[in-house]
Order: structure tokens, then sequence, then C-alpha cells
């Protein structure tokens, strides 16, 4: 079964500050990868997704994630963090060819001090 | 846009009570999910659903049953519920092909 790792639990950061928050996922084949972002009291949100192609993937709100295939990895990055980043950002992983479910991962809660 | 309406937002019930989640999706998906989030676990799949009246368990099904007998609805049902059935429901969606799956607002559950 697949699994998913997020490492950070917990991280807090001065805006401006750089962000990078590390994924690795358990599963040999070929996968579908996607972070979500929870911003508080709110649903849900698609930040990026990646299906094939080039591995650096651009999102919504200045984030990127780049796919290192040899190291089973689908980290989330962000030059310049602002304020409005505080919320919770998970990983999760759906195994192509693997049906429709999404291995989600513990999920890293960000705050972001002014 | 994709619209993933949840019943209740916050829901108190009793031990022992038969509780009903109801989900409902715009768009016209085949594929629908349940899924609690709980703090430092993340979300974990109870059920899914790939078409009406089909349903597939999830990792953690125990104590839940579902129903889909429409495309647009589905029904998460904790038959008795208990204490350790506290938490954040989440119901998703999403179409046939490769894509995202769409969040509802979450429903609070509360069982004292």
């Amino acid at each position: 079964a697949q699994s998913v790792s997020q490492h950070n639990h917990h991280v807090i950061l001065s805006e401006a500050a750089s962000l990078e928050l590390g994924c690795n996922y358990s599963y040999g084949g070929t996968v579908n990868l996607f972070w979500y972002v929870q911003y508080p009291g709110q649903h849900l949100q698609l930040l990026l997704k990646y299906f094939s192609g080039d591995p650096l993937v651009k999102g919504i709100k200045g984030f990127e994630a780049e796919f290192i295939k040899s190291k089973f990895s689908f980290n989330l990055r962000k030059p310049s963090v602002q304020w409005s980043d505080t919320a919770e950002y998970f990983c999760a992983v759906n195994a192509a060819g693997g049906g429709n479910k999404l291995t989600f991962g513990t999920g890293t809660q960000l705050k972001v001090e002014l | 846009d994709v619209k993933v309406t949840q019943s209740s937002r916050y829901l108190v019930k009793r031990t022992g009570e038969k509780v009903f989640l109801e989900c409902v999706q715009d768009m016209d998906h085949e594929n629908m999910f349940w899924y609690r989030q709980d703090p430092g676990l993340g979300l974990r799949l109870i059920y899914f659903s790939y078409d009406v009246k089909m349903k597939e368990k999830g990792d953690i099904p125990e104590g839940y049953s579902v129903s889909r007998e429409k495309k647009e609805r589905f029904s998460l049902i904790l038959e008795s519920a208990s204490t350790n059935q506290t938490s954040m429901y989440l119901c998703a969606s999403k179409g046939r092909q490769v894509q995202p799956q769409h969040f509802g607002d979450g429903t609070r559950l509360s069982i004292l």
C-alpha cells in the first residue's frame, strides 16, 4: 500500500522567508501528485498537481513543487512567504492505475509571523 | 466551479445515536469520497463510491456505512455513534478522468 510522509509537522517562518515543505511517498510505479492547502476555517483547496511532463510544476499564489522520481519526493516551495500563507498543507498521492484513491500525508501546519 | 455541499458545518450527537452526514455535488461527478480529518493524522479515507449504488471501503470503514442512491448525493452513516468518531468529516468528488478531487467545507461532528 502506498504511504505519504510529511516530515515537517509545524513550521514557523517570518514574512519574506523562503519555504520548502518535504513530501515523500512510497510507491514504485507511476503516480499522480498533489498539494492541497487548508486556510483557517476554509475547505481544502488544490495548490498544484503533477500528472506527467515537466517535473517542476507551478501552482497558485506563487507556489511550485518539484517531482524527483529517484527520491520519491514532491517538495513544495515558495521563495517568499506572506502572512496570508498561514495554513495547513497536505501532500497527496494517487497511484496511476490504482483507481481514484488518494493517500494523504499527515499535513504541515505553517505559521507565518509578521 | 465545482460545488461540493455538506449539509451541516457543526453537529452534536449522543453516543449510540444513528448519524447521517449528507454531501451533494453539482458537477455530475462519478466519484465521491468521505474522509475524516484528525490533528496529526491528516485525511483518512472512510468510503468512496465510483457510481450510483456502488461503494468501496477505504482505509478506516469500521463503524461507518454509506449510501449513494443518486449520482449527486453521497451519505455517510454512523450506525451507532461513539466518542472516538468525534472528528471533522470531509466529502469530496471528482470526475472519471485523472483530475483532482474537490472538497466540501467539512462537518465538525462531536459525539457526547
